[in-house]
């Protein structure tokens, strides 16, 4: 079955450059999520799209942004970066309200941003 | 994962169950997951339950719900060596038109041979 699929896989970026993450959800899913891993910590949600339009944020900095496009494809666009951004970083998708369990959120395998 | 609690690490010996528990806090979470990660991958879903039922089971995995505690529990039988990860538990909360997931501070389980 097809999965999230998220790229790139890695990615190696200078303080103050800028980052665009991409993540393509499963087809039919209409739901797209961003969360962030730092180093020994449990993910933390930071955004999400339903039909194109954001939904929810989370602990997101401003100076990042994110969309959704009309093919439900989610970038995140990340810019002044700086040290501590440096990160797992994964995107979910999902299919709401489709009955029971169906907004459970599939993974992607995660872009893994070092900021030097 | 402030909100949502999990012990740090399990030791156990292959062939042995293992338990991995969780507390949460959000008593209208109507779903509850266990994610796995192993080291430098992403998170891999095992299995979730709905806010209404007490056990779920799933080959291996037996997952338990006490919902007046908010205490979640996973159980794997018969654990192996592969089993060797990272389980992070997550309830799902309310937010906008979607969901966002809570993770727990993750339990390594280390499966000795």
């Amino acid at each position: 079955a097809a999965g999230v699929i998220q790229s790139p896989r890695h990615l190696i970026k200078e303080k103050r450059e800028t980052a665009t993450l991409k993540c393509y959800p499963i087809p039919r899913h209409d739901t797209v999520y961003w969360y962030q891993q730092g180093p020994g910590q449990d993910p933390q949600f930071l955004i999400s799209f339903y039909e194109k339009m954001q939904s929810d944020k989370g602990s997101i900095p401003d100076r990042f942004s994110a969309q959704q496009f009309s093919d439900y494809h989610s970038e995140l666009n990340m810019s002044s970066l700086e040290l501590g951004d440096s990160a797992l970083y994964f995107c979910a998708s999902s299919l709401l309200g489709g009955g029971e369990g169906t907004d459970t959120q599939y993974f992607g395998p995660g872009t893994r941003l070092t900021v030097l | 994962g402030e909100d949502v609690e999990q012990s740090l690490f399990l030791s156990v010996r292959e062939g042995d169950s293992s338990v991995i528990n969780c507390t949460y806090t959000d008593s209208s979470s109507t779903y509850l997951y266990w994610y796995k990660q192993e080291p430098g991958a992403g998170l891999q879903l095992l299995t979730y339950i709905f806010s209404n039922m007490d056990m779920k089971q799933d080959q291996r995995l037996t997952v338990l719900l006490n919902k007046k505690d908010k205490h979640l529990s996973l159980r794997i039988a018969d654990t192996q060596t592969g089993d060797s990860a990272i389980y992070f538990c997550a309830e799902l909360r309310h937010g906008g038109a979607t969901n966002k997931l809570i993770f727990g501070t993750g339990t390594l389980l280390a499966v000795q041979p």
